[in-house]
This record gives structure tokens, sequence and C-alpha cells, in this order.
């Protein structure tokens, strides 16, 4: 069966980086793109951008560009989100997600707080 | 970037009743829009993609409906597992976003 198993909680100073990693089973790896979609604590669903595996195209939306880096490694089926310079409003749980467009399989999620 | 906009925010409902959730997009976006129900602590759940497609395996009292700038997804005699916060996404046009959210309580 499809599934996506995430890295684990991340407590992270202000300006610096998270790296989240997301692995992928199940499936041909190349033939799906995976998207981020993030949740601040009590809020509603946030779509970040999203990767292909096939041509490591992505798409982000414009309020993280610059700070947002998706990257896959198809040697392991893995997908790696990492986000800089991280700031108190970046606290919320990150979730990987199959497809580019909606999404039928999730991660686990991860919580990343940002915190000094 | 599209708004999303879900009616009500939260829906007070007993179990067996109908009840009916709407999402009104900021402009056009023809079909391609997606309903989630998430429950807490947990990741969100496919239930319709483009617009009043059922995801294999969500029962058939989940149905949507609608097109261009409004829809609806409507549950049929509501079942205590239904009791959830609902989501509609449109993906027509980035950034792909999401309705704020209808919370189901009893």
């Amino acid at each position: 069966q499809v599934l996506l198993v995430q890295s684990g909680t991340e407590v992270k100073q202000p300006g610096a980086s998270v790296q989240v990693s997301c692995k992928a089973s199940g499936y041909e790896f190349v033939s799906y793109g995976i998207s981020w979609v993030r949740q601040a604590p009590g809020q509603g669903l946030e779509w970040m951008g999203w990767v292909s595996p096939y041509n490591d195209d992505t798409n982000f939306a414009q309020k993280f560009h610059g700070r947002l880096t998706m990257t896959t490694d198809t040697s392991t089926s893995t997908v790696y989100m990492n986000l800089r310079s991280l700031r108190s409003d970046d606290t919320a749980v990150y979730y990987c997600a199959r497809g580019h467009s909606y999404f039928a399989y999730w991660g686990q999620g991860t919580l990343v707080t940002v915190s000094s | 970037d599209i708004q999303m906009t879900q009616s009500p925010s939260t829906l007070s409902a007993s179990v067996g009743d109908r009840v009916t959730i709407t999402c009104r997009a900021s402009q056009n976006v023809n079909m391609w829009l997606a309903w989630y129900q998430q429950m807490p602590g947990i990741a969100p759940r496919l239930l319709i993609s483009k617009a009043s497609s059922l995801e294999s395996g969500v029962p058939s009292r989940f149905s949507g409906s609608g097109s261009e700038t409004e829809f609806t997804l409507t549950i049929n005699s509501l079942q205590p597992d239904d009791f959830a916060t609902y989501y509609c996404q449109q993906y027509d046009i980035y950034p792909w976003t999401f309705g704020q959210g209808t919370k189901v309580e009893i």
C-alpha cells in the first residue's frame, strides 16, 4: 500500500533552518509529485509547494520563495523539504502528500516548533 | 491568490442529519475542487476530487456538487465517525488554496 513516512519532531530557534524528510513506498516514486502542506496550531491547511521526483521541477507558493527548497533522492524514494530563516509563525505540523494537485495520500505529519 | 470561503465555520448536528457545507471561490476554478475530512491530530483524508468524484472507499453518504465559484459537500445521514473538520481546496490556479474549514460537531 502507499505509505509516506516523515521524519520526527523538530525544535528550532528563530533564524535557523529545518529539513523534513518524507520517504515514499508502495508505488513508483517518480510517477507522482510530492506536495507539502502545513497546519499551524488550531488553524487551517496551507499549501506550500510541490516537487516532481521525475525531473525535479518545483512550484512554490510565492510567500515561501527564497526560503523554501524541495529536493528528491530517487535512490531512497525520499523527498526533503528545507525551510530557512524560521520565524515563530512557521510553527506548524508539516505534511507531505502524494500528488501535485489534490492529495489522496498523506504522511503522518512532522511538528516543527520555532521558539527561542 | 484565490480565496476559498466555507460556510458555516461550525455546524451543530445530530446522528442521522443531512448536512451541507458550502465553499465559495473568489474566482472561477472550474471543476478543480477537492474536499477533505480531518480528525484532530490526524492528516486529512481526501473525500472528493474534481468537485463531485467520490474517492474509492469513501461512503456513498458523502457527495459533492458545484462548479466555477460555488460548491457544496453534502453528508446524508450523519454518522458518529463524521464529526470532524472539513476543508475544500482549489487546484485550478496556483497557489492552491484551502477553505478555512467547517467543524461539524454534535
